[in-house]
């Protein structure tokens, strides 16, 4: 079956520190694969959108790359922020159905001061 | 821009009541997705709609969920009877054709004493 997987461990990290979240996927060949935010008590924002043909993509101080060998996205914040606190989730376009996104179950991230 | 609207933002009830959640879409939207987000199995997909028609609803977990489209504007996700175990967050999310990015709602969570 399908499976995602993004570190349960919440990361911490220093503010001005680059955070770099991990996304691993099985048994998939994603067309694309989409980043989220996720803020305390709100839902799931949009950050980044990343296509199976494309290495890199970046927005501003976000850049993600996407490693189909691998099966694997890296998610990056540079010069991270406290502001930047938030669970991340990576989702992937069902390969059985192109209007179904599988979700991750996200990583938090904690940047202090 | 309002954005994706849900109601209510929160609900207690007793195990076997009705439940009912709601959900205005962006307008101009077509296609609309219903989500359970809980702790131990994170963002699953319950049911989509596409041009207010029901596409694919095998993520309900089962017969006593239920949900309807009228209209391009609203939609229903319903709970009957209600159990302890359908405590989590419900999403809504809505989506433009022929665009990637889905845009949710801020979710009502949902307590089954």
């Amino acid at each position: 079956s399908q499976k995602i997987e993004q570190n349960s461990e919440a990361l911490n990290i220093q503010e001005g520190k680059t955070a770099t979240l991990t996304c691993n996927y099985t048994n998939y060949s994603p067309a694309y694969l989409q980043w989220y935010r996720q803020d305390p008590g709100r839902g799931p924002v949009f950050l980044l959108l990343i296509r199976e043909n494309e290495k890199e993509k970046r927005k501003e101080r976000l850049k993600v790359t996407f490693d189909t060998t691998l099966k694997q996205s890296l998610f990056h914040i540079t010069a991270s922020q406290p502001a930047d606190s938030a669970t991340y989730l990576c989702a992937l376009l069902s390969s059985y159905n192109t209007d179904k996104l599988i979700f991750g179950t996200g990583t938090r991230l904690q940047v202090f001061p | 821009d309002a954005g994706v609207i849900q109601s209510p933002r929160h609900e207690v009830t007793e195990m076997g009541q009705e439940v009912t959640l709601r959900c205005k879409p962006i307008s101009g939207h077509n296609s609309l997705f219903w989500y359970r987000q809980t702790m131990m199995r994170g963002l699953e997909l319950l049911i989509y709609f596409n041009n207010n028609v029901p596409i694919d609803d095998s993520g309900m977990p089962e017969d006593r969920f239920s949900a309807k489209m009228p209209n391009a504007s609203f939609s229903t996700l319903k709970i009957q009877p209600s159990e302890p175990r359908d405590s989590a967050v419900y999403f809504c999310a809505s989506r433009l054709a022929g665009q990637e990015t889905q845009y949710f709602g801020p979710g009502t969570r949902l307590l089954v004493l």
